[in-house]
Order: C-alpha cells, then structure tokens, then sequence
C-alpha cells in the first residue's frame, strides 16, 4: 500500500461542474500540499494545509489530520483547469524532511 | 523575481557522458530541493539543502548522482555517468521556510540515449 493514495487517477467532467479529488495517506504529517502540474510540464504549489481548510478563488483544500484525508474541491470548473494534480505530505524523521507523492490526478474539463 | 531558473530546459546526451543541470532558486530563499518525475514512479525528492547545507540526500539514487549549493543563488545537480534509466524531468525548487510554500522551476528534460 502506498503511503499516499489519490482518487480518481483520472476524472473528465463538463465545464461548470464542482470537481472533488481525494487524497489519504498512512503517515503521520507536517504538512500536505496539493500541487498543479500544466500540460506543458511546468508545477504550482496550490495550497499548502496542516489542519482546516484553505481557499484560494474557485479552489478550495480541506484536511482531516484524524481521518488522515485530504480533499481539493473546484467550483465552476473551467477547461483551463485541466491538469494533473498532486497531493504530497511531508514528514520529519530525524529532523530531516521527508516529502512522499501520490501518483496525481488527471483531470479534463470538456468545453 | 523571475521566479526559479532552470537550466537547460532540454539535454539530450549519451550514454557514459556527465550531465549538469543547473538551478538558480529564488532570490532570498533558504531551501532548496531536486526533485525527479518519471512516468514509473512520480515524482522523487533527491535531496535538499538549507542554508547552502545539503540536510538529506537519501532520495539520491546512487553515487552517480550528485548535488552542490555553492552558494544561496546556485546549485547543480550532476549525473557521472549517465545511463539511459537516469531519463526524467528534474525539478528544482525553492522556499522561504518550513512554513511556506515552494515554487518550482520549469524542470529539465533529461534523454541519455
């Protein structure tokens, strides 16, 4: 079992509809970031969360540090937010940092 | 800020040759992180530094990889030699402290063919 898991792997939907895509994880956490990587290749730290929830415009992160599970919504969804999408927890051991990645999630919107 | 900078964006290279790519983080910054993203196994953190100081390299494949920060504006990454399994994206990215977000540069696009 991964350490950290995503679902769906891969999620298309209409333009307009509220887009929600999971993530949990076996570990104990300092923190959990969601990460956006374009077509192009290139990766944007969305949120970065360790309790609660975060939002920034039509996007919305939410962390349940008991439940161990992380959810990022999109409302309105737009083309333009077709991306794959990361979740990764970090961790310490040692003082070190250790930063685990889920395999992402490939999202399209359809016009 | 233009943001972190990587260099090359693309390097094609042959078996055997050494490779160095290059990263400037953002000015002010005091992380620094190589990740590599291959389609097998996601995305990979190789090592880190604090301050210039490498803190964790055990995400470094083996001896053929290795990583300086001579500087707070500069960190290489080489592969001697390179073999063709080394073929990935290499990110380099960077952050203020614990407590922020990174920001990641365009990455490099390595073929060792």
């Amino acid at each position: 079992k991964n350490e950290v898991e995503q679902s769906p792997q891969n999620l298309t939907a209409q333009e307009g509809e509220f887009i929600t895509i999971n993530c949990s994880y076996s570990v104990g956490i300092s923190a959990l970031h969601w990460l956006q990587q374009h077509p192009g290749g290139g990766i944007v730290s969305l949120f970065m969360l360790s309790s609660g929830k975060k939002k920034h415009g039509r996007l919305i992160a939410t962390i349940n540090i008991q439940e161990k599970h992380s959810s990022l919504h999109i409302t309105a969804s737009h083309p333009r937010d077709s991306a794959v999408y990361i979740c990764a927890v970090r961790s310490r051991y040692f003082g070190n940092e250790k930063l685990t990645f889920g395999t992402g999630t490939r999202l399209t919107i359809i016009p | 800020d233009a943001g972190v900078i990587q260099s090359p964006r693309h390097e094609v290279t042959e078996m055997g040759q050494e490779v160095t790519l290059r990263c400037k983080p953002i000015s002010g910054h005091n992380s620094l992180f190589w990740y590599r993203q291959t389609m097998m196994r996601g995305l990979e953190l190789l090592i880190y530094f604090n301050n210039n100081v490498p803190i964790d390299d055990s995400g470094m494949p083996e001896d053929r990889f290795s990583a300086k920060m001579p500087n707070a504006s500069f960190s290489t990454l080489k592969i001697q030699p390179s073999e063709p399994r080394d073929s990935a994206v290499y990110f380099c990215a960077s952050r203020w402290d614990d407590n922020t977000e990174a920001f990641f540069g365009q990455g490099t696009r390595l073929t060792v063919v």
